[in-house]
């Protein structure tokens, strides 16, 4: 099945940096690639997603870059904000499946 | 929009007693929920997946007699813990996929079960 790892388990950066979270994925029948951000004591919340049919989307201060010949896709956060402190979710999921594989999170913290 | 709503947001139980949580999608048709359960500092772990009007899918490892799923119309589904053990505690989370959409989920806010 499909197996998803994503790396840095922590990043700490400065405020007004930039922010770059990695994931791989396993299963090249994988078309479907959404980010969540998991604040303290709260469910996840889709920030940005991307379909195999793309390789860059952004929004605003956020972009998801695909790579589908070395499966992996990234999360780039640009002038990050105190409140971009939280933990993200990568995820992917398999054509025709429902099911969403989760990465093991990335604690991010925004030093002021 | 997406919202997804779950209830009770926390909720503290004795063990050995049984828990309903339910999840609602506010302004959109889900045929398909998802429940997961999440202990700290770890992933989402997927533990069903809930159709409307069929029985649930189980994923392997995950008692479908201790953790009961009924999905009964577009706008509900309910996980009930039964017999519920200290080692149950943990954060459930429910998410929807839209009927007429895409396989976006979109997740609820949680419950946080805490068993004595």
């Amino acid at each position: 099945g499909e197996n998803v790892e994503q790396h840095p388990s922590t990043l700490s950066v400065q405020e007004g940096d930039s922010a770059v979270i990695k994931c791989t994925y396993s299963d090249s029948a994988s078309n479907y690639f959404p980010w969540y951000k998991q604040e303290l004591g709260k469910g996840p919340q889709l920030i940005i997603d991307i379909r195999s049919n793309v390789g860059e989307k952004k929004d605003q201060r956020i972009a998801v870059t695909l790579n589908k010949t070395a499966k992996h896709f990234s999360l780039h956060i640009t002038e990050t904000q105190p409140e971009d402190s939280a933990v993200y979710f990568c995820a992917a999921s398999i054509r025709g499946a429902q099911k969403l594989v989760f990465g093991q999170g990335t604690r991010l913290t925004i030093n002021p | 929009g997406a919202v997804v709503s779950q209830h009770p947001s926390w909720v503290i139980c004795k063990s050995g007693t049984s828990v309903k949580i339910e999840c609602r999608s506010l302004d959109f048709q889900a045929t398909t929920m998802f429940w997961y359960r999440q202990f700290p500092k770890q992933s989402l772990m997927l533990m069903a997946t809930s159709n409307e009007g069929s029985k649930a899918t189980y994923e392997q490892g995950v008692e479908k007699d201790k953790f009961l799923i009924n999905h009964a119309s577009l706008t509900l589904s309910t996980l009930t813990v039964t017999s519920a053990h200290p080692e149950d505690s943990s954060f459930y989370i429910c998410s929807a996929t839209k009927t007429s959409g895409k396989n976006t989920q979109y997740f609820g806010p949680g419950t946080r079960l805490t068993v004595l």
